[in-house]
């Protein structure tokens, strides 16, 4: 099936530091969604990517979906301490044989972000 | 408005017992699914509902688990009989027509 790759595993920074984190493939995908999940909760939606070479903005979160419909990465600029959490791609890749109806999201195993005051 | 809705939020419960979670899905949305989430293996689709129908029951463990999803806005899945290693976070999502889904807080079990 589906892999993603997502790098780094963890991340610790300072408060105030940019981040950047990304997912690549082996396959295509048609979307790239990042969530974030915090301890106890589950993961919440960040941004949808729906266009190779698409880039957009939640707040101070960037992401971009890759042209080769490989890869993406998330950026997020002057970290706070709630930023603190784990970020998670997922892609999803049309299935032909459904018309296009398939909904199984693949995801990345996650990067843990740690923001020091 | 109501996210996903699930219960309990912690189970404990013993080898071979049965288990059953509950989800209430967003209003509106088509799309029903059931994740699990450990530590080896990450989030894992179990499966997921489209109009009340099973559609890709594919990452179901084993014939101890089911799902039923009798009406809109009621899922179960059930673990028959539980075992150690079905100890997970289990979560349900809920999307419109669309690809972007939203989670429930998720059950915690604990088969010991």
């Amino acid at each position: 099936g589906q892999q993603l790759n997502q790098s780094p595993q963890s991340m610790f920074i300072q408060e105030g530091e940019d981040v950047s984190m990304n997912c690549t493939s082996s396959s295509i995908f048609n979307t790239w969604l990042w969530y974030k999940q915090e301890p106890g909760e589950g993961p919440v939606l960040l941004i949808a990517l729906y266009k190779a070479g698409e880039l957009t903005s939640n707040g101070r979160l960037t992401a971009q979906f890759g042209i080769t419909r490989k890869d993406s990465f998330l950026n997020i600029s002057a970290s706070i301490p709630s930023d603190v959490g784990i970020y998670f791609c997922a892609g999803l890749e049309d299935d032909p044989d459904s018309g296009g109806s398939n909904y199984k999201l693949t995801f990345g195993k996650g990067t843990l972000l740690t923001v020091n005051p | 408005d109501a996210g996903v809705i699930q219960s309990p939020r912690h189970e404990v419960t013993e080898m071979g017992q049965e288990v059953t979670l509950r989800c209430k899905p967003i209003s509106g949305h088509d799309y029903l699914f059931w994740y699990r989430q450990t530590m080896m293996r990450g989030l894992e689709l179990l499966i997921y509902f489209n109009n009340n129908v099973p559609i890709d029951d594919s990452g179901m463990p084993e014939d101890r688990f089911s799902a039923k999803m009798p009406n809109a806005s009621f899922s179960t899945l059930k673990i028959q009989p539980s075992e150690p290693r079905d100890s997970a976070v289990y979560f349900c999502a809920s999307s419109r027509v669309a690809d972007t889904q939203y989670f429930g807080p998720g059950t915690r079990l604990t088969v010991l």
